[in-house]
């Protein structure tokens, strides 16, 4: 039950687009279509912005976009606004019924 | 409107035990998986157990199994997490959370907090 990897930090301009990783391995991300996102604001709770790799749930913004290659699933943030700035944490299922984590990306908005 | 409420949080010495609450509503409680996921102070989260709609699953993190015990009461839309022999580092801010399912959460409690400190 070893956590999924993330950088610990990203940043970008308003307007621009960031790329966040989150790296498991094949008894995770990469054996399971159920990567999940998650934004979380200081002193909130976590908030679902991706699930099933890359699907939307209603009321997230399509500036928010997943995909996955191998081990390693991506979370993109198109023109980047100023409450986008957050911690990003990446989840997925792993073998033998458990749920991962990855340890948070903090994303700041230059 | 969908919501979660945590309660039972609070300060216990190592070893003793917590009865943490989750009371749902505003969607079907009874066919829906639940989740515990807590998150230590300045940390990131953390799975710490599941249990399946009708509650003939649990599954739980190592670290964890063994002492603590996730339960659920349908007729009162309820979820439960029974923490026993309690260490530091179960310290943390410990949320509930609704299956989408398609193992993602996708209902977040406000978290009630648990402190393990002599």
């Amino acid at each position: 039950q070893s956590a999924l990897t993330q950088p610990p930090s990203a940043s970008g301009s308003p307007g621009q687009s960031v790329t966040i990783s989150c790296t498991g391995s094949s008894s995770d991300v990469g054996g399971y279509d159920y990567v999940s996102w998650y934004q979380q604001h200081p002193g909130k709770a976590p908030k679902l912005m991706i699930y099933d790799v890359s699907k939307r749930p209603s009321g997230v913004p399509d500036r928010f976009s997943g995909s996955k290659s191998g081990n390693t699933a991506s979370l993109t943030v198109s023109g980047l606004q100023a409450e986008d700035e957050a911690t990003y944490y990446c989840s997925s299922y792993a073998s033998s019924n458990n749920w991962v984590f990855g340890g948070g990306t903090k994303l700041t908005v230059l | 409107h969908v919501q979660l409420v945590e309660t039972g949080g609070g300060v216990v010495q190592p070893g003793g035990s917590l009865r943490l609450s989750c009371a749902a509503s505003g969607f079907t409680f009874r066919t829906s998986g639940m989740l515990w996921v807590r998150q230590a102070p300045g940390k990131g989260l953390e799975w710490v157990a599941f249990i399946r709609h009708d509650g003939r699953e649990k599954f739980y993190v190592d670290s964890v199994r063994g002492r603590f015990t996730i339960s659920r009461d349908n007729s009162n839309h309820t979820l439960y997490l029974q923490m026993n022999s309690l260490r530091a580092e179960d310290t943390a801010l410990y949320y509930c959370a609704k299956d989408l399912p398609h193992y993602a959460m996708d209902v977040w409690g406000q978290g009630t907090t648990v402190i393990v400190s002599s």
